[in-house]
């Protein structure tokens, strides 16, 4: 089963910053690289996603960077907010069973502060 | 549009019960997937339907099963329960079909918290 490491567990940013969470996988082909963002209480809602043909991809605050030989793939939050405190997963389609079927990373728990 | 629900809400149980889940997909979505979040194991993929087809299962035992009815609701079944199954069971709906990166993405519900003592 393909493995999707993600560091940091945790990070503490100050409001205005710059947030980084980076995702590390195993020599696998993948179409796809989501980041999913949950609330507590809340189930887990697609952040952003990328395909592997494009290096990086921007929405709003939110950015993922693409390495493909290097095997990463890593969100950036611009300007941090602390409504962006919540915690994020990288994930990746488990082999060749489609997008419906993801594995997650562990998680990091980001806390921005005011 | 209503978005996916799960109930119930919270759920207490004992070792060795059974006990079933239920997830209403958001309108017209024709898969549903769950999967079990825990603070040790994260979150972990069950098993996903499609038009009331098993298509995809995870590393779980035959302990955990499921079902997709023909209006596209789920139930999970988990029987002989252990205390490691406490967890956040979570279900997640998607419009599926064309294989497009938009029609795969997932809705997740809330979850069912599940505690079994």
């Amino acid at each position: 089963q393909q493995q999707v490491k993600q560091s940091p567990q945790s990070l503490i940013v100050q409001k205005g910053g710059i947030s980084i969470i980076n995702c590390a996988y195993e020599n696998t082909a993948f179409d796809y690289f989501p980041w999913y963002q949950q609330f507590p209480g809340k189930g887990p809602a697609l952040l952003i996603a990328i395909r592997p043909d494009v290096s990086e991809k921007k929405e709003g605050r939110f950015t993922i960077s693409f390495n493909k030989s290097a095997k990463q793939f890593s969100l950036h939050i611009m300007d941090s907010q602390p409504g962006d405190s919540a915690t994020y997963f990288c994930a990746l389609p488990r082999g060749d069973t489609g997008r419906r079927a993801l594995t997650f990373g562990s998680g990091t728990r980001l806390q921005v502060q005011p | 549009k209503a978005g996916v629900t799960q109930t119930p809400r919270y759920l207490i149980k004992t070792r060795g019960q059974q006990v079933t889940l239920s997830c209403s997909p958001i309108s017209g979505h024709r898969s549903v997937s769950w999967y079990q979040q825990t603070p040790g194991q994260g979150l972990q993929f069950l098993f996903e339907y499609f038009s009331e087809t098993q298509r995809n299962k995870g590393n779980f035992p035959g302990r955990f099963s499921g079902r997709q009815f023909s209006n596209s609701r789920s139930e999970m079944n988990v029987s002989t329960l252990e205390l490691g199954d406490s967890a956040l069971y979570l279900c997640a709906s998607s419009l599926a079909g064309t294989g497009s990166a938009t029609n795969e993405k997932l809705f997740f519900g809330s979850g069912t918290q599940l505690s079994v003592l």
